[in-house]
């Protein structure tokens, strides 16, 4: 079945550093759809990518798209402790069923 | 606007107890509805989905079993709870063919011992 794998599992950052986040897919996406879950909550919808190449900006989040629709990244810039909490990438492959990628947790050190 | 809602918060459960999770949904009509389980500190399984009143997918094999006897209502529920039952269980919607962004209730921590 569809495996979407994410990298690193944890990220220890200096605040007001830049870091990346990679997520992978085993195979072809019609979308991909990025969540936050903060300590102790559930997972709040960020954005949704769908085009090839597509690029999305959200404040210090730069969301991106790989030009194969099997990639996606998320970069942080200027961190800040308000961005505690665990990213999940998710891909959509067919039907309304949502792969969750492992998510990458982020530590902010002040 | 629209709200999801989920009850309870957390529950401690033994071993072998009957459970039922109950979630519903307020302000959209014919949504799609979602159960997943989130182990400590990892990822999303989806356990199941539904799609309309009485239609559900059973994503993975297991002592669980989901219903929906009505259009903005997605029960959880098991006969005999496991030890492996134990995480954190969440309900999400999606708005269907066109909106495919999930929204999160607020999940029950469950606890079996």
């Amino acid at each position: 079945g569809q495996q979407v794998m994410q990298i690193p599992q944890y990220q220890h950052v200096q605040e007001g550093e830049d870091f990346t986040t990679y997520c992978n897919s085993s195979t072809t996406l019609s979308n991909i759809q990025w969540y936050k879950q903060r300590p102790g909550g559930h997972p709040v919808f960020l954005i949704q990518l769908v085009k090839s190449g597509e690029v999305k900006k959200q404040k210090r989040l730069t969301f991106q798209f790989g030009e194969a629709k099997k990639n996606s990244s998320l970069h942080i810039t200027a961190t800040q402790t308000t961005d505690v909490g665990t990213y999940f990438c998710a891909g959509m492959a067919a039907g309304n069923k949502l792969t969750f990628g492992g998510g990458t947790r982020v530590l902010v050190k002040p | 606007s629209q709200t999801i809602h989920q009850w309870p918060a957390t529950l401690v459960q033994p071993v072998g107890s009957p459970l039922s999770l109950e979630c519903t949904v307020e302000g959209t009509s014919n949504p799609n509805l979602y159960w997943y389980r989130q182990a400590a500190g990892r990822g999303l399984q989806l356990l199941f989905y539904s799609v309309g009143i009485g239609q559900i997918s059973s994503e993975v094999p297991q002592n669980l079993s989901a219903s929906r006897p009505q259009d903005r209502q997605f029960i959880l529920s098991s006969k005999k709870l496991l030890l492996s039952d134990s995480g954190f269980y969440l309900c999400a919607w999606t708005g269907g063919d066109t909106s495919y962004e999930q929204y999160f209730g607020p999940g029950t921590r469950l606890t079996v011992t």
